[in-house]
């Protein structure tokens, strides 16, 4: 067990429809990170968080936002949904400081648009 | 721009057999590497880190040596078991904006492990 706790884990819904990834990240972690899991794309970095912050962005699409909440956990939401979005969508946590390079990853929440 | 670049996969061994999986980069600086591990329908999992040339990661059974003079970060493991039987990830960290770090994957190897 990670400690990073991810919800739901499976969700399913139709084209054109909005979704809400949930993390909840390890107790302490200040960093969040949001990765895309796919067949043809491989894991992809779509984006950071640091304490409420954004600190990176990868590929990540217009139709996608994410933030940072007080308690730190974070939401990743997902509009306009195409079949393409199809996919495993994890979470990471990183440690304590601006300075780590570890990252400790949820189970993910495995999306399907229909 | 920072990359990882493995070995494709599946790579397909008997129990018992040697593992290697190559795994190469490219990166400006001096990233810090990452094996990780992925079993079926879980996420992932850090399974070695070596954080500056030379070093070598190790856990499990498996290993790596972060190679600067070469780029690479290969995983080996002398003799693998059927619970082995996984997706591993190679990857690097890398500064970015100087401010924070961000983890860079290669696509994956799938390892099966036959009984």
């Amino acid at each position: 067990d990670s400690g990073v706790t991810q919800t739901p884990k499976h969700l399913i819904t139709a084209t054109g429809q909005r979704v809400t990834l949930r993390c909840s990240p390890r107790s302490g972690d200040l960093s969040v990170y949001w990765y895309q899991q796919s067949l043809d794309q491989g894991l992809q970095f779509l984006i950071q968080y640091y304490n409420g912050e954004e600190r990176a962005k990868g590929n990540i699409l217009e139709r996608f936002s994410a933030q940072q909440f007080p308690d730190l956990h974070s939401e990743l939401n997902l509009s306009s949904l195409e079949l393409g979005d199809s996919a495993l969508y994890f979470c990471a946590s990183g440690s304590r400081g601006l300075e780590s390079t570890e990252a400790f990853f949820g189970q993910g929440t495995r999306l399907t648009v229909v | 721009g920072n990359s990882v670049t493995q070995m494709e996969g599946p790579v397909t061994l008997s129990e018992e057999a040697f593992l290697t999986i190559n795994c190469t980069y490219t990166a400006t600086g001096y990233p810090s590497l990452f094996w990780y591990v992925q079993y079926p329908g879980e996420g992932l999992q850090l399974l070695l880190k070596a954080t500056k040339a030379d070093d070598k990661g190790s856990n499990k059974g498996f290993e790596a040596t972060y190679r600067k003079e070469t780029t690479s970060f290969h995983l080996e493991k002398g003799s693998v078991q059927v619970s082995d039987s996984a997706v591993y990830f190679c990857a690097l960290s890398s500064l970015y904006g100087g401010a924070t770090n961000k983890l860079i994957f290669g696509t994956g190897t799938l390892l099966a492990v036959q009984p």
